[in-house]
């Protein structure tokens, strides 16, 4: 079965970093692209970035660009979101979500809290 | 940026009605649609995929249609467990979402 977990959501101050993880077990995690997507009740679902299987391509949106940084560690299994310079506007639910080609986010995990706010 | 535009927002109706909702994209995305379903505080879960392709496990009386710019998806008789809310995803040019239609009890 395949699972997806994220951890290290938390209340972060403005301005400050916060990194999230993504454990991923019952599928051969190497052979898939991967994603964080978040969802806050006033702009709902927005994807933010991509990471191809052995992670030699990355995109982001333009709203975390060059303040987020995805990665992953296939010998661990492990997916990770790199967040600075945090604003008000990034507090949201973070999931991560896996990327099968053709059919988009098929399996997602259950999310991580982030609350930016002093 | 491709944008999704779903209708309608809210949508209320009773057990056994046939339901539909309606996505437009910004701009031709071919079939590269896909929708979802998102109960509270639980993940989205995929039921439809390239329009009109139903994902492994989901219940037929779900259907999608639709190219281009104009998509539907279909519940054909509501159920109980299909109160939620439904998004429907562009995957053509990146990753673009709709705001969503939450489905109610009338």
């Amino acid at each position: 079965e395949v699972q997806l977990v994220e951890s290290g959501g938390a209340l972060v101050q403005p301005g400050g970093s916060l990194r999230l993880s993504c454990a991923a077990s019952g599928f051969t995690f190497g052979n898939y692209e991967m994603n964080w997507v978040r969802q806050t009740p006033r702009k709902g679902l927005e994807w933010i970035s991509y990471i191809s299987g052995g992670g030699e391509t990355i995109y982001s949106a333009d709203s975390v660009k060059g303040r987020f940084t995805i990665s992953r560690d296939n010998a661990r299994n492990s997916l990770s979101l790199e967040m600075n310079s945090l604003r008000a506007e990034d507090t949201a639910v973070y999931y991560c979500a896996r990327l099968q080609s053709g059919k988009s986010f098929t399996s997602w995990g259950q999310g991580t809290l982030v609350t930016v706010s002093s | 940026d491709i944008q999704m535009t779903q209708s309608p927002s809210t949508l209320s109706a009773s057990i056994g009605d046939r339901v539909t909702i309606t996505c437009r994209a910004s701009q031709s995305i071919s079939s590269w649609l896909a929708w979802y379903q998102q109960k509270p505080g639980k993940a989205p879960k995929l039921l439809i995929h390239k329009a009109s392709s139903l994902e492994s496990g989901v219940p037929s009386r779900f259907s999608g249609s639709g190219s281009g710019t104009e998509f539907t998806l279909t519940i054909s008789s509501l159920q109980p467990d299909d109160f939620a809310t439904y998004y429907c995803q562009q995957y053509s040019n990146f990753w673009t979402f709709g705001q969503g239609t939450k489905v109610e009890i009338k």
